[in-house]
């Protein structure tokens, strides 16, 4: 079975522009979760969709933005980039919404400019 | 969710049992441990969990105290492969579960 699956691996912008990543579950697993990493704050919880619905949400600006789509693939928006923004983000999934463990893909290197 | 405790660093030489501790004094009785580590440039990769019985799979084996204060996880015979930075984690299995806090870890290191 594939693993989760995240594009691109690697992206340069610079600030002030908006980027969209995207991850691609595991089969059957209806939730995405969405991290960010950096070596200052660590691993960093964005959100969680379950459903294409947004069910948890970290302590983000409102310019970090997601959506899941009824294939459960996801997708996350940052807009107006700023320097403090590139970092490792990664998507992770599991089937439900109970606490079956979290499944991670190898992220996407933001690197803003 | 409960704060967890790691020390920063360990080593450990191949071939030879890796025994990875942490505390989570705090923890509730609805709460689970959880192990995860990663792999440079790689995304954590979930390794074992347990409630309060002693767990074990094809990677690694887990020790919960009976006060479920403490935990350690054992690699029954550490490779060079599994130079990683391990994550305890403590969460609930409710609505909230894909929230995972992670804290500093320990980096472990394994030799020759």
């Amino acid at each position: 079975k594939a693993g989760v699956t995240q594009t691109p691996r690697y992206l340069i912008k610079t600030r002030g522009q908006q980027v969209t990543l995207s991850c691609s579950p595991i089969s059957g697993h209806r939730s995405v979760s969405w991290y960010q990493q950096t070596p200052g704050q660590g691993l960093q919880f964005l959100f969680e969709y379950f459903s294409e619905t947004q069910r948890n949400k970290g302590n983000f600006p409102g310019r970090f933005s997601g959506r899941q789509f009824s294939n459960s693939r996801s997708e996350m928006n940052v807009s107006t980039l700023e320097l403090g923004d590139s970092a490792l983000y990664l998507c992770a999934s599991k089937v439900g919404q109970g606490g079956s463990p979290l499944h991670f893909g190898n992220g996407t290197r933001l690197t803003v400019t | 969710d409960a704060k967890t405790t790691q020390p920063p660093s360990m080593d450990c030489a191949e071939g030879r049992a890796a025994n990875l501790p942490c505390n989570h004094s705090t923890i509730s009785g609805n709460e689970y441990v959880y192990w995860y580590r990663q792999i440079h440039s790689q995304g954590p990769q979930y390794i074992i969990h347990g409630l309060k019985n002693n767990e074990t799979n094809e990677m690694a084996s887990l020790i919960i105290t009976e006060d479920r204060k403490s935990s350690t996880l054992i690699l029954p015979h550490a490779t060079l492969r599994d130079t990683a930075v391990y994550y305890c984690i403590v969460r609930v299995h409710t609505g909230t579960a894909s929230k995972l806090t992670f804290g500093t870890g320990t980096r472990l290191q394994v030799t020759l």
